[in-house]
């Protein structure tokens, strides 16, 4: 079946400092692929998505790239703030989004 | 304002005593699911549905109940709650497609 693998941390890094989280994904075909952050006491929000191979989605200083040879999609930011402190999830779905798969969840947090 | 609500935030109830999650959504979205979030597991789909009168299970399906009466409601039943549905709980919405889902605000509870 469809999984989602990512690095469960806690991560923790300095304000200003480069933020990677791990995602790798098991799935036939051509899922969708979607990053969400969860504030603390709050619902998740997208953060950014990618459709199809080779797309990079963006939003508020984060990048990810669908890279399908890898079956990867890593969330990259140049210069954390205490702001970014959350729980980020990575996800796909397939099927006309029958049936999101979330992984566990990275908790990060950003020291000043 | 578009949102997902839900309705209670939190709840502790004892083993046995039915409960109702309520959920409502005013996007119009047809889709609508609930999950639930426990540590290390990430979210995990209970249940979903595609639209007014039509629902499927999810992966964690067991001991839970849902119905789609009109399209902006779709409530969460628990018949006999235990103790291993102690978790967080979250309402999701979107349209069709695999398209960005919006998140309620969650709902804690607790089977003592």
């Amino acid at each position: 079946g469809n999984s989602v693998t990512q690095m469960e941390g806690p991560v923790t890094l300095s304000e200003e400092a480069f933020l990677t989280i791990n995602c790798t994904y098991t799935a036939t075909g051509y899922p969708s692929l979607f990053w969400y952050v969860q504030y603390p006491g709050e619902g998740l929000q997208l953060l950014l998505k990618a459709t199809k191979a080779d797309d990079k989605g963006s939003n508020k200083g984060f990048e990810a790239t669908y890279r399908k040879e890898t079956t990867s999609f890593h969330l990259e930011k140049g210069s954390v703030q205490v702001s970014d402190s959350a729980v980020y999830f990575c996800a796909l779905t397939k099927n006309y989004g029958q049936n999101f798969v979330f992984g566990p969840g990275t908790r990060l947090s950003v020291l000043p | 304002e578009a949102q997902v609500t839900q309705n209670p935030r939190y709840l502790i109830t004892v083993t046995g005593k039915k409960l109702t999650v309520t959920c409502s959504q005013n996007m119009n979205h047809e889709y609508m699911s609930w999950y639930r979030q426990d540590p290390g597991l990430g979210l995990r789909q209970i249940y979903y549905s595609m639209n007014v009168e039509v629902t499927d299970k999810g992966d964690v399906p067991e001991g839970y109940k849902v119905s789609r009466k009109e399209k902006r409601n779709f409530p969460l039943i628990l018949e006999s709650p235990s103790p291993n549905q102690t978790s967080l709980y979250f309402c999701a919405s979107r349209t069709s497609g695999p398209d960005t889902q919006y998140f309620g605000p969650g709902t804690r509870l607790t089977v003592l």
